[in-house]
C-alpha cells in the first residue's frame, strides 16, 4: 500500500506565482524525499529532509516537515514554465525497510 | 559520470511473449530498485537488491515477474508470458546505500503489450 500521498493532484499556475504541493504520509518515517519527474520518464531527485529537521531549501524550493501531523510541503517559489512536470514525495515503507515508496504525484502546469 | 541507464527505451510485444528489461545502475551503488509507472498514475514499487542479500521481492505482481542482479551490477527484470496490463514504464533506479537514501533514477523502458 501507499505511503504517501500528494495534495492537489494537479495545480496550473501562471509563472512568477508561488506553488505549493503537499504530502501526507501514514506511518512515521526517517526521512522524506522530493523528486521532480517530467514526460513520464526518469525521477530526480529534488530534496531530502529529515525527520528531525522542520524546514529545508534548495535555490527556489522550500520543503517543510511536520512530524506530528505526517505532512510535508514542497513550495516552489517564482515558478517558471521549465518547472512544469508531476512531483512526487517518496517515504520509506513501513516496518523500517527503508525502501522509498511514491504516491500518485502532483501535476504542475506554469503558464508562461 | 555516468548514471543510471536502461535498455531498450521501448519495447512492443505481443501477448504471451516473454521480455527482458536491463538496468545498468551507477557504479558502486549497492542498492538497485525496479518500479512500474502505469500512465498517470505513481510509482509501484517491485524488488529490491541490496548488497549481497536476498532481493525484497514483495512488490512483484505475479510468479510471471522475475529479477535477477548479477555481480552486485546490472540487473534483468523478466516478465513471463506478458499480458496487456503489463503495459507500463518500468523504472530503474540506485542508489548509494540502502536506508532511504537518494535514488538516481533511469530514464525508464516503455513495454507495451499488445
Amino acid at each position: 500500500s501507499q505511503q504517501g500521498e500528494e495534495d492537489p493532484q494537479a495545480l496550473s499556475i501562471q509563472e512568477g506565482e508561488n506553488a505549493t504541493m503537499n504530502c501526507s504520509y501514514k506511518t512515521s518515517i526517517n526521512n522524506l524525499q522530493w523528486y521532480r519527474q517530467n514526460s513520464g520518464r526518469g525521477l530526480v531527485h529534488l530534496i531530502l529532509i529529515r525527520s528531525n529537521e522542520r524546514e529545508k531549501h534548495s535555490g527556489r524550493l522550500r520543503v517543510t516537515l511536520d512530524t506530528s501531523k505526517k505532512s510535508s510541503s514542497l513550495l516552489i517559489t517564482a515558478s517558471r514554465a521549465a518547472d512544469t512536470a508531476s512531483y512526487f514525495c517518496a517515504t520509506p515503507t513501513s516496518g523500517g525497510s527503508y525502501i522509498p515508496t511514491f504516491g500518485r504525484g502532483t501535476s504542475l502546469i506554469v503558464h508562461p | 559520470g555516468a548514471g543510471v541507464s536502461q535498455s531498450p527505451s521501448n519495447k512492443v510485444t505481443e501477448k504471451g511473449k516473454d521480455v527482458e528489461l536491463r538496468c545498468d545502475p551507477i557504479s558502486g551503488h549497492t542498492a538497485l530498485y525496479w518500479y512500474r509507472q502505469s500512465l498517470g498514475q505513481g510509482l509501484e514499487f517491485l524488488i529490491y537488491f541490496q548488497g549481497n542479500s536476498a532481493p525484497d521481492k514483495s512488490g512483484l505482481p505475479s510468479d510471471r515477474f522475475s529479477a535477477e542482479r548479477t555481480g552486485g551490477s546490472v540487473s534483468t527484470l523478466t516478465i513471463q508470458r506478458t499480458q496487456q496490463e503489463d503495459s507500463a514504464v518500468y523504472l530503474c533506479a540506485s542508489s548509494l546505500l540502502a536506508g532511504g537514501n537518494e535514488q538516481f533514477f533511469g530514464p525508464g523502458t516503455r513495454l507495451t503489450v499488445l
